[in-house]
């Protein structure tokens, strides 16, 4: 069973503070997303990395997909109280399945 | 822009009662998922739809569970006989490639269900 463990699972900052999350598995994924959603709503995609060592920039956000694609962080530069939200990751299982696996996801809060 | 619309938004049900939850994927997409989230866990997959067909299920989709797409816009999920653990926040995904080639899945707001 492919398992994506996040961390933190909590993260409360100050307007202005960088932070970085982690999306780690011991299995390797032929991509990984990251997702943001709001209480109550959907997961909204934020990014897809696909090749190993990808970096991509989302105006403030960073996503980095490990070389080993067993892992990913998402970098976020002066965080804003807009940001405040669940962050999660999820991967595409290897062997040709169609289910995405989900982290539990990290719960970003930026107090003004 | 196009969105996945599912209904009702939340569902109160008695233990045994079926329930359908419908949605309205994004209209050139050609995979559909269900997907659910438990109160405080993971989002978890429960099966996907191609071609008129589940191409994939999980150990969660058992005899309960049933999708379909009944006249070519609306794909729905239903479960014959409700039981607790079923209560949870039922997300209908949508993508125009498969998954598991990155395709991007576009997801509903979901439909909550609450089994007394």
């Amino acid at each position: 069973t492919q398992l994506l463990e996040q961390s933190p699972q909590f993260l409360s900052i100050q307007e202005g503070e960088n932070l970085t999350v982690y999306c780690n598995s011991s299995s390797v994924f032929s991509s990984l997303q990251w997702y943001r959603q709001e209480p109550g709503e959907g997961p909204v995609l934020l990014v897809t990395v696909v090749t190993g060592g990808e970096v991509k920039k989302l105006k403030r956000l960073t996503f980095q997909f490990g070389d080993a694609r067993k892992d990913s962080s998402l970098h976020i530069t002066a965080a804003q109280p807009g940001d405040t939200g669940l962050y999660l990751c999820a991967g595409d299982s290897q062997g040709g399945s169609e289910k995405l696996v989900f982290g539990k996801g990290t719960k970003l809060t930026v107090n003004p | 822009e196009p969105e996945v619309t599912q209904t009702p938004s939340h569902q109160v049900t008695q233990m045994g009662q079926e329930v359908i939850l419908r949605c309205v994927p994004i209209s050139n997409h050609l995979y559909f998922y269900w997907y659910r989230q438990i109160l405080g866990q993971k989002v978890e997959f429960l099966v996907s739809f191609y071609n008129n067909e589940i191409s994939e299920k999980s150990e969660i989709f058992d005899d309960q569970f049933s999708v379909e797409r009944p006249d070519g816009s609306n794909f729905t999920l239903k479960i014959r006989s409700t039981k607790l653990e079923d209560s949870a926040m039922y997300f209908c995904a949508s993508s125009l490639l498969a998954g598991g080639n990155t395709g991007e899945l576009f997801f509903g707001e979901g439909s909550r269900l609450t089994v007394l």
